[in-house]
């Protein structure tokens, strides 16, 4: 079964730093991008990070400096490490599966395969 | 930033009627959009991607077109389990590659 499961979301003081992971199964990690999104209670999705096949990333400028995507295929595993966490910050995060890279020819069909999120609080 | 635009933020539909979303950007993006379905407690579902092909398994009902700034997503005859929040994605590679979502369109059974 294809399938992405989150780790390592809690509650987390103001100023403080929290890593995310992102386990998958049921196909080859190697030949895929990834993305993080977040998404607030009653709020919309956001993306927050992405990184390639070739370990490549990308943010949007709202999360440049604090956030920091990484890949180890070796595990399987995706990361996201987040500094200087603020309440804004508060969210169901998801690992999601993006472009397929296959044989070299890659491909972006959206992002087909979501975890169930792991939830992120900042509180004092 | 790629700003992306949807409108109406909730339309309110009758079962078997047919159902017309928007998704603007702020840029041209070519055909580089796709189309989630999120119901209540569950996780987002791509519905169609690069503005028109429809993902595995998704019903021919589901239709979408557009290209550059403007796009639409048709449901041509609402089911039940078709009543959901629907977001419009766009994936840019020039000069950076963002991906953006836009803030939702809530369909709601009128």
């Amino acid at each position: 079964e294809v399938q992405l499961v989150e780790s390592g979301g809690g509650i987390v003081q103001p100023g403080g730093s929290l890593r995310l992971s992102c386990a998958a199964s049921g196909f080859i990690f190697k030949n895929y991008d990834f993305h993080w999104v977040r998404q607030g209670t009653g709020k919309g999705l956001e993306w927050v990070s992405g990184i390639g096949t070739a370990g490549d990333t990308h943010y949007p400028d709202s999360v440049k400096g604090r956030f920091t995507i990484s890949r180890e295929n070796a595990k399987n595993s995706l990361y996201l490490q987040i500094n200087s966490l603020r309440a804004g910050d508060t969210a169901v995060y998801y690992c999601a599966r993006g472009e397929d890279c296959t044989g070299g020819y890659c491909h972006y069909d959206g992002m087909d395969v979501w975890g169930q999120g792991t939830p992120v609080t900042v509180s004092s | 930033e790629i700003v992306m635009t949807q409108s109406p933020a909730t339309l309110s539909v009758s079962p078997g009627e047919r159902a017309t979303l928007s998704c603007r950007a702020s840029q041209s993006i070519s055909s580089n959009l796709a189309w989630y379905q999120q119901k209540v407690g569950q996780t987002p579902r791509v519905l169609i991607f690069g503005a028109s092909t429809r993902a595995t398994g998704i019903p021919a009902r589901f239709s979408g077109s557009g290209s550059g700034t403007e796009f639409t997503l048709t449901i041509s005859s609402l089911q039940s389990e078709d009543f959901a929040v629907y977001y419009c994605q766009q994936y840019n590679n020039w000069p950076e590659r963002t991906w953006t979502f836009g803030q939702g369109t809530k369909v709601e059974i009128k």
